[in-house]
C-alpha cells in the first residue's frame, strides 16, 4: 500500500525558508512523478510543481523563483523548499504521486497534508 | 481568479444525479487532459477521473467524466450522503505553462 507522509515545521517566520519532507512507503520514489500541491485555509488547490525520477523538475511560474523540489532516492523522500515566505504562503501542503509512469498531471496518491503557517 | 470556472455549489436529493461543469475561457482543452478530484471535509483530495473520462481502480461507475471543447463535466449518479464534498477539476494551461485547478464546487445532498 502506497503511503505518503509530509513532515516539517508548522510555523515559519516571514522572509525565511519553508522546508518540507515527504516520506514515501510502499513504493519506490525512483518511479513515477512526484508533486507538491498546496491549499490555503478555506481555499482551493494550487499546483506548486513536480519532480521526475530522473530529477527533472517543473514549477509553477508564479512560484518558480522561490521553489525547489528534489528527491533523495536512498531515503525514498522528496523535498520542498520555498524561500522568502510571506503570509500568502500559509497553507496545507500536500505531496502526491502521479498515476502512472509518464503521468504527472493526475495525482493518485496523496499525503494527509501538513499545515504551515507563516508568522510576521 | 482561476482560468477554469466551476459553479460554486450544486445540490440534489439522495439517489439523484448532479453534474459539475469545468469551463475554460476562450480555448479548448485540446490535448490537455482534465482530472477530477473529490475532497471530503478535512481530508486530502482523491482522484476520481483522469484523462477526461477514465476512472482509477476502485472508483465506482457512479462517477463519470466527459470533455468537449472548452468544457469538461463530472457526473455523479445515485447521489449518496457520503458524496458531500468539494470537487475540483484540473488541467494543464499552455498559456500559463502551469497546471491549474478550478475553484471547486461544493456538492450538497439534500
Amino acid at each position: 500500500q502506497v503511503q505518503l507522509q509530509e513532515s516539517g515545521p508548522g510555523l515559519v517566520k516571514a522572509s525565511e525558508t519553508l522546508s518540507l519532507t515527504c516520506t514515501v512507503s510502499g513504493d519506490s520514489i525512483s518511479s513515477y512523478y512526484w508533486s507538491w500541491i498546496r491549499q490555503p485555509p478555506g481555499g482551493g488547490l494550487e499546483w506548486i510543481g513536480y519532480v521526475h525520477r530522473s530529477g527533472t523538475t517543473n514549477y509553477s511560474p508564479s512560484l518558480k523563483s522561490r521553489v525547489t523540489i528534489s528527491l533523495d532516492r536512498s531515503k525514498n523522500q522528496l523535498f520542498l523548499k520555498l524561500t522568502s515566505v510571506a503570509a500568502a504562503d500559509t497553507a496545507v501542503y500536500y505531496c502526491a504521486r502521479g498515476l502512472y509512469g509518464t503521468n504527472w498531471y493526475s495525482s493518485e496518491y496523496w499525503g494527509q497534508g501538513t499545515l504551515v503557517a507563516v508568522s510576521s | 481568479q482561476s482560468v477554469l470556472t466551476q459553479p460554486p455549489s450544486v445540490s440534489a436529493a439522495p439517489g439523484q444525479k448532479v453534474t459539475i461543469s469545468c469551463s475554460r475561457s476562450g480555448t479548448n482543452f485540446g490535448s490537455n487532459y482534465v482530472s477530477w478530484y473529490q475532497q471530503l471535509p478535512g481530508t486530502a483530495p482523491k482522484l476520481l477521473i483522469y484523462e477526461n473520462d477514465k476512472r482509477p481502480s476502485g472508483i465506482p461507475d457512479r462517477f463519470s467524466g466527459s470533455e468537449s471543447g472548452t468544457s469538461a463535466t463530472l457526473g455523479i449518479t445515485g447521489l449518496q450522503t457520503g458524496d458531500e464534498a468539494d470537487y475540483y477539476c484540473g488541467s494543464w494551461d499552455d498559456s500559463l505553462s502551469a497546471y491549474v485547478f478550478g475553484p471547486g464546487t461544493k456538492v450538497t445532498v439534500l
